[in-house]
């Protein structure tokens, strides 16, 4: 079975600065999806940000980005200048592509930014 | 317009009881997914319907059943509601099966008192 561990349950980052949270999974698939997604106190699930295994290049979207570590099985998200709003629980989450359809998700990191 | 749309969004109700949690989704997607939040934030897979076929029957107690009279609705029935059923669950769809962005609902906080 894959698992995703989050070794973090919480990270401070002051507002402006940079933050990195940590992921790392097991499997023994070649193909499969990361993701990043983000439940603010308004619960609702965003995703914030995807990679696929196969790419070698890391995926960017604006203030957030990953590093893609294959080998290491380590998928790690960067948030840039970091915002009151960004203050969130943040999940790490993997798919295989060919073994079953659901996302597994990590336990989750809280994310605090203080002014 | 809500793409992913759950209701209730709050549930308190007695042990024993039985309880529905109806979700509704406008995006055209093929398939649907039930999520259970515990209180420690753990988000875990109960069900996924595929064009109103189960796809993904994870060990979930019998007293949950998933009903799907549609693609665009995927329903939660619990029966015998116990304390430990007390959690968020939350209703998903993906354009198909093997798609990998999932549009989630809410979530529809459960009480069980």
């Amino acid at each position: 079975a894959q698992t995703v561990t989050q070794s973090q349950p919480e990270m401070s980052v002051q507002e402006a600065e940079t933050v990195t949270l940590s992921c790392t999974y097991d499997t023994s698939e070649s193909d499969y999806y990361l993701f990043w997604y983000k439940q603010p106190p308004s619960r609702q699930m965003i995703l914030v940000i995807r990679q696929e295994a196969y790419k070698q290049q890391n995926a960017t979207e604006n203030r957030f980005s990953v590093n893609f570590q294959k080998a290491a099985k380590s998928f790690s998200l960067k948030i840039s200048d970091s915002q009151l709003g960004d203050a969130a629980m943040y999940f790490c989450a993997y798919r295989a592509e060919n073994s079953g359809y659901a996302l597994n998700f990590g336990k989750g990191t809280s994310l605090l930014v203080t002014p | 317009d809500t793409a992913v749309s759950q209701t209730p969004k709050y549930l308190v109700t007695q042990m024993g009881n039985d309880k529905s949690i109806k979700c509704e989704q406008n995006l055209g997607h093929d398939t649907m997914y039930w999520y259970k939040q515990d209180s420690k934030k753990f988000l875990k897979i109960m069900f996924s319907y595929n064009n109103k076929e189960l796809i993904i029957n994870e060990t979930v107690p019998n007293r949950f059943s998933p009903k799907s009279p549609d693609k665009a609705h995927l329903n939660l029935h619990i029966n015998s509601l116990e304390l430990g059923d007390s959690a968020v669950y939350f209703c998903a769809s993906s354009q198909t099966a093997g798609a990998n962005v999932l549009t989630f609902g809410a979530g529809s906080r459960l009480t069980v008192l």
